[in-house]
């Protein structure tokens, strides 16, 4: 597509519940990225995949969170067991190439945890 | 480590000009971004500098010293619709991905 679309817009879960979130880059994309941004403050960058490899992951948490970027699948970032202060927008954004070309962000997904 | 800098809130009066200015302390610094960020919203691509100097697009210019590591955004004819959180941002080394500032949020007022 033109645009990386993201999905659900917004996701409620409870305390210890999984969450997962959707992302389908501009078509002919091959670079995936995944940020998080807390109560619209600075955003904290996760994870970047260039195709189905896994590119840069130094931002990621250790423990609870998950991401995968399948052939033919959009790509995907996995919370288990979500805490509280993981309440945050995700956004997924992509790019062609790197470094240099621009990064194209999708609307994010709000996730809530009560 | 990196350490980007930028003003937390700035506001400025509609049809005025305002720069906005980034600092960074980046080792491997390839290049570095402006984004706007609507309450709400996706941030979307203003500006990209890797080399020094001015870059003008429209109304909005991206200035960089790679040097003093330093940039600024420049707005002209400023608009209400301007009201947004500007983020300067920077990519280093083949990492690609980007390093944010904490953004700093503009108000126009008529």
């Amino acid at each position: 597509g033109e645009e990386v679309a993201q999905t659900p817009k917004h996701l409620v879960r409870g305390e210890g519940q999984k969450a997962k979130l959707y992302c389908a880059p501009i078509k002919g994309h091959s670079y995936v990225f995944w940020y998080q941004q807390v109560l619209k403050n600075e955003f904290k960058f996760l994870i970047s995949f260039q195709n189905e490899n896994v590119f840069d992951e130094t931002g990621m948490p250790k423990e609870r969170f998950s991401a995968k970027c399948l052939p033919n699948s959009p790509c995907s970032l996995e919370i288990q067991a979500t805490k509280l202060e993981d309440s945050a927008v995700y956004f997924c954004a992509s790019s062609q190439s790197r470094p240099g070309n621009t990064i194209y962000f999708g609307e994010g997904s709000w996730l809530t945890v009560v | 480590g990196q350490n980007i800098d930028q003003p937390t809130e700035m506001t400025a009066t509609e049809g005025a000009i305002v720069q906005i200015n980034c600092t960074y302390q980046t080792s491997g610094f390839n290049g570095l971004f402006w984004y706007q960020q609507h309450a709400g919203e996706a941030p979307t691509f203003l500006s990209y500098n890797v080399l020094d100097g001015l870059e003008e697009k429209g109304r909005f210019s991206s200035f960089l010293s790679r040097s003093k590591g330093y940039s600024y955004l420049l707005l002209k004819e400023l608009q209400m619709k301007d009201s947004a959180s500007y983020l300067c941002a920077v990519t280093r080394g083949s990492q690609g991905n980007l390093i944010f500032g904490k953004g700093t949020k503009l108000s126009v007022k008529p």
